[in-house]
């Protein structure tokens, strides 16, 4: 069974530049999750969508920060315009159903380094 | 405010003895508790669970102990053996009805296992 995939694996910007991340979950994961972590904490959760809509999106900085799963499938995250802080890897997650229970799996991320 | 702490950085254990980690939390309305296992360059990987109902649970060579009156739980490994060598997460979540089961992740703990 394939695995959650994330592209790009890095990407540097400039501050103020935009950038966009994808991730395509494991095939019939209804719940997608992406989630921020900074160098030396541990991952922050940023967006829940159920199918396409979302479930949870209660700490994503909404002036820079969007998100979408138009088609319940993959996702798109993206950030405009990127600030210093926003340096991190980027973790998309998905599990079958998001009933708590469910195992939560992470894909290998993607580095963002905003200079 | 961190909800979930994981207070030792590091920690280095001799290949065969018992490895254990430790982390504390401060909301009761946690429903799970979750350990995370994470290699370099790789999304953080499910280990084992458990039920805030509980204080047990056993898988393997990894057994979890939850004590909710001192709001402490810990990962045992016994015996330690070299491709324990990670960064291990303690996660939590509360299930709501909304659906939102999004993890709050500790800041993890560097384990080394030492031949």
């Amino acid at each position: 069974e394939a695995g959650v995939a994330q592209s790009p694996r890095y990407k540097i910007i400039e501050k103020r530049q935009s950038v966009a991340f994808w991730c395509n979950p494991i095939s019939g994961h209804a719940t997608l999750y992406w989630y921020q972590q900074i160098l030396g904490q541990g991952p922050k959760l940023l967006i829940q969508f159920q199918n396409n809509g979302v479930v949870d999106d209660s700490q994503l900085p909404k002036d820079r920060f969007s998100a979408e799963r138009l088609k319940g499938v993959d996702s798109t995250l993206k950030i405009q315009p990127a600030k210093l802080e926003d340096s991190a890897v980027y973790l998309c997650a998905s599990s079958l159903m998001g009933q708590g229970t469910d195992t939560q799996y992470f894909g290998p991320g993607t580095r963002l380094t905003v200079l | 405010d961190q909800q979930v702490k994981q207070n030792s950085p590091s920690l280095s254990v001799q290949e065969g003895r018992i490895s254990i980690l430790n982390c504390d939390y401060t909301n009761s309305m946690f429903d799970y508790f979750l350990w995370y296992k994470k290699y370099p360059a790789e999304g953080p990987t499910f280990l084992i669970s458990i039920s805030s109902i509980k204080d047990k649970n056993e898988d393997g060579r990894f057994t979890v102990f939850l004590n909710k009156s001192a709001k402490h739980l810990s990962l045992h490994i016994v015996p330690s053996q070299p491709g324990d060598s990670a960064v291990y997460f303690c996660a939590s979540l509360t299930v709501s009805g909304g659906g939102a089961d999004g993890l709050t992740f500790g800041k993890g703990t560097h384990l080394i296992i030492q031949p």
